[in-house]
């Protein structure tokens, strides 16, 4: 089974300034189709998890412009260009070119 | 607006079961597949199990092969979730989402499962 690792598990930022998320998978998830079905979540306490990236790079529908992902094969990156005070919590990645496997978490707190 | 709203939440003595469903609406349900993720009080989130809305078929994490069983009812656009012989690591919050194109796009609101004696 695919195992996903991400670093690191909790990242203090200062509001404005940008954050980064890396995550690795344990094997490539270029699908046999050609795609790499890489996704991203962010979590708030007491929410349900919120769909930010799919597919490495393409932001979901509402999905500001400051967050963006990139990567191939087995290294991934989340982005977030300035952070702002709502963008604190959980982020995920999750694979979906074998079942549906996320990384830990990563918690973004505000210094 | 996409939505999948779930069921209440739920108080069960360990060994006993649990059926957890999740309605959809603002889509045609059949169009995509439903998956299952639960999520223990301060871990992260852990992904169950997945089944095709269309053909029923369904695709187990084998953390959970024999104890968990994932159906639909598309008359009324609904998912389940039963998991049984509850133990209390299955203290949880258990969550659907629609599973399209490979990615987890809506989520339900979560249901609480508190296994106590």
């Amino acid at each position: 089974d695919i195992v996903m690792t991400q670093t690191p598990l909790s990242s203090p930022v200062t509001l404005g300034q940008p954050a980064s998320i890396s995550c690795r998978s344990s094997q490539s998830l270029v699908h046999s189709n050609g795609n790499t079905y890489l996704s991203w979540f962010h979590q708030r306490p007491g929410q349900p998890p919120r769909l930010l990236i799919y597919q490495i790079s393409n932001r979901f529908s509402g999905v500001p412009d400051r967050f963006s992902g990139s990567g191939a094969g087995t290294d991934f990156t989340l982005k977030i260009s300035r952070v702002e005070a709502e963008d604190v919590g959980v982020y995920y990645c999750m694979e979906a070119t074998q079942f549906r496997t996320f990384g830990q978490g990563t918690k973004l707190e505000i210094k | 607006q996409v939505q999948m709203v779930q069921s209440g939440a739920e108080v069960k003595k360990p060994g006993a079961s649990v059926k957890v469903s999740c309605k959809a609406s603002g889509y045609t349900f059949t169009t995509n597949g439903i998956s299952w993720v639960r999520q223990a009080p301060g871990q992260g989130l852990e992904w169950m199990g997945w089944i095709s809305t269309r053909s029923g078929n369904t695709n187990y994490a084998e953390k959970f092969q024999g104890r968990v069983t994932l159906t639909t009812e598309t008359s009324t656009s609904t998912a389940y979730m039963e998991l049984r012989s509850l133990r209390s690591d299955d203290t949880a919050v258990y969550y659907c989402a629609r599973d399209r194109e490979y990615t987890l796009d809506v989520w339900g609101q979560g249901t609480t499962v508190t296994v106590s004696s």
